[in-house]
């Protein structure tokens, strides 16, 4: 079955490590993006890409940085730089063609002690 | 730049009552529209989408949504709401007629359905 496939589903880390998180999509999608939940504050948008080796920042891509080498993988790396790091993180992935609708993976949540 | 409001942050009802969760959003083009529907630690599920057409969209689990463009809006309802109705719901907005897939979020809705 296609779908986005985010791991793992809970993250812990020490405060001052960088952590990668995982995101993979096989829908062939060309669209990918990852937001941060946090309560109250709805989904706020970190990165997107739009086409392999293409990307843009967010509303608050500070302390984060992506990449997009593979069109079915955008992995989202949470570095020593971001404040506050502990969330939920969700990624999304959309038919930018067809622009139907974004599938959502099922979220990674992440605490940094 | 696009942005969504969703107008109430929490909304309780009561079972077999109807209920409206306000969105509208700002954007000087035209746009297409979301509701999404988020039970607890998951992802994000697809209720509805506006992308061209009939201004009323009908959704899953009986949900549907009207698109006003000249109130900017885009408000989901559902006529008698049920326990398993309990869900936080996002309305999204992405910029209709390019090539930037800028997806945007709401704040959310909380809906508690009391029996």
């Amino acid at each position: 079955d296609g779908g986005i496939t985010q791991s793992p589903k809970y993250l812990f880390r020490k405060e001052g490590q960088n952590v990668t998180l995982s995101c993979e999509q096989n829908l062939n999608h060309d669209a990918m993006y990852w937001y941060r939940q946090d309560p109250g504050q709805g989904l706020r948008l970190i990165y997107y890409s739009q086409i392999v080796n293409d990307f843009q920042k967010g509303d608050i891509a500070e302390g984060y940085s992506v990449s997009r080498e593979k069109k079915e993988s955008f992995p989202l790396t949470v570095t020593s730089a971001q404040k506050n790091p502990t969330a939920f993180y969700l990624c999304a992935s959309i038919n930018g063609g067809a622009l139907t609708e974004a599938f959502f993976g099922q979220g990674t949540r992440l605490t940094v002690v | 730049a696009q942005s969504v409001t969703q107008l109430d942050s929490q909304v309780p009802v009561f079972e077999e009552a109807p209920v409206e969760l306000r969105c509208n959003y700002s954007s000087s083009v035209s746009v297409y529209l979301f509701w999404y529907v988020q039970y607890p630690n998951q992802g994000l599920q697809l209720l509805l989408k506006y992308l061209s057409g009939s201004t009323l969209v009908k959704g899953i689990n009986g949900f549907e949504a009207e698109f006003n463009k000249s109130q900017t809006s885009f408000h989901l309802r559902k006529p008698s709401v049920h326990i398993s109705d309990t869900a936080e719901y996002f309305c999204a907005v992405v910029k209709g007629g390019g090539s930037n897939y800028k997806l945007t979020f709401g704040k959310g809705t909380l809906l508690t359905v009391n029996p």
